[in-house]
C-alpha cells in the first residue's frame, strides 16, 4: 500500500539555526511531491513541487529551500529561521492527477 | 492575489441541521473544484470534487454546488454530526498546471 512519512511532528527551533523537514512515500514510483504551509490565518500554502528528482519549483519568494536526492524523498531546507517560517508544514504526494494524499505534518515553531 | 477565497473563518451549526459552507474563486479557467477536511495536527484528507462541466455533486451526506456565472462553490452537509467539526478547505485545480490550490479554510463547529 502507498504511504507517505513526515518527520518530525513538532519541532522548535531558534531564530538563525538550520531547518531540515524530510518527507518520504512507499508503495509508488515518480509521484509528484508538494510542500504546503499552514500559517495562522494564511491557509493551505503551495510552496514548492516536484514532478522528478532534481526538479524543484517555487511557488512563493522565501526564506526556504526544497530539494529531491531520491525518486520518494523531498527534503524542505532552511539555512536560517526566520520567526515567520513558524507553521504546520506538510507534504503530500500524487501520482494521478487531482488525487492528494498528504501527510501528517510537522508543526514547526520559531522561537 | 488570493485565487480562493472563503470569506467565513468559522461557522457554527447545530447537530443534525444544514452545514453550509461557501467559496469563491477568480479564475474561469480552473478544471475542479475540491473540498478538503483537516483535524488539528493532521494532513488535508479529500471530501468531494466538482468537475467545472458540471454544477451539481452529491456523494452521500456531502453535496457541491457549483456556479460558474457567479464564480461560486458551496459544501452541503446534511445532517450534521460532531465528526463534522473541523476545518474545511476549499480548493482549485487546473490540469494544466496539475497543483491545487487552496483557500484559507472555514472552521466548523458543530453544536450538540
Amino acid at each position: 500500500s502507498q504511504t507517505i512519512h513526515q518527520w518530525p511532528a513538532t519541532l522548535v527551533q531558534p531564530v538563525g539555526s538550520p531547518l531540515s523537514l524530510e518527507c518520504t512515500v512507499e508503495g509508488t514510483s515518480n509521484p509528484n511531491l508538494y510542500w504546503y504551509r499552514q500559517a495562522a490565518g494564511r491557509g493551505l500554502q503551495l510552496l514548492f513541487y516536484s514532478v522528478g528528482i532534481g526538479q524543484i519549483s517555487s511557488e512563493v519568494p522565501q526564506n526556504l529551500s526544497a530539494s529531491r536526492p531520491q525518486d520518494r524523498q523531498f527534503i524542505l531546507s532552511s539555512k536560517k529561521l526566520l520567526l515567520s517560517d513558524s507553521g504546520f508544514y506538510l507534504c503530500a504526494w500524487s501520482v494521478v492527477p487531482l488525487s492528494y494524499t498528504f501527510g501528517s505534518g510537522t508543526r514547526l515553531t520559531v522561537v | 492575489d488570493q485565487q480562493v477565497k472563503q470569506n467565513s473563518p468559522s461557522l457554527s451549526v447545530q447537530e443534525g441541521r444544514i452545514s453550509i459552507l461557501n467559496c469563491d474563486y477568480t479564475n474561469s479557467m480552473f478544471d475542479y473544484f475540491l473540498w478538503y477536511k483537516k483535524y488539528p495536527a493532521e494532513g488535508p484528507t479529500f471530501l468531494i470534487s466538482i468537475s467545472s462541466i458540471k454544477d451539481k455533486n452529491e456523494d452521500g451526506r456531502f453535496t457541491v454546488f457549483l456556479n460558474k456565472s457567479a464564480k461560486h462553490l458551496s459544501l452541503h452537509i446534511v445532517p450534521s454530526q460532531p465528526g463534522d467539526s473541523a476545518v474545511y478547505f476549499c480548493a482549485v485545480y487546473m490540469n494544466r498546471d496539475d497543483k491545487i490550490i487552496f483557500g484559507k479554510g472555514t472552521r466548523l463547529h458543530i453544536l450538540p
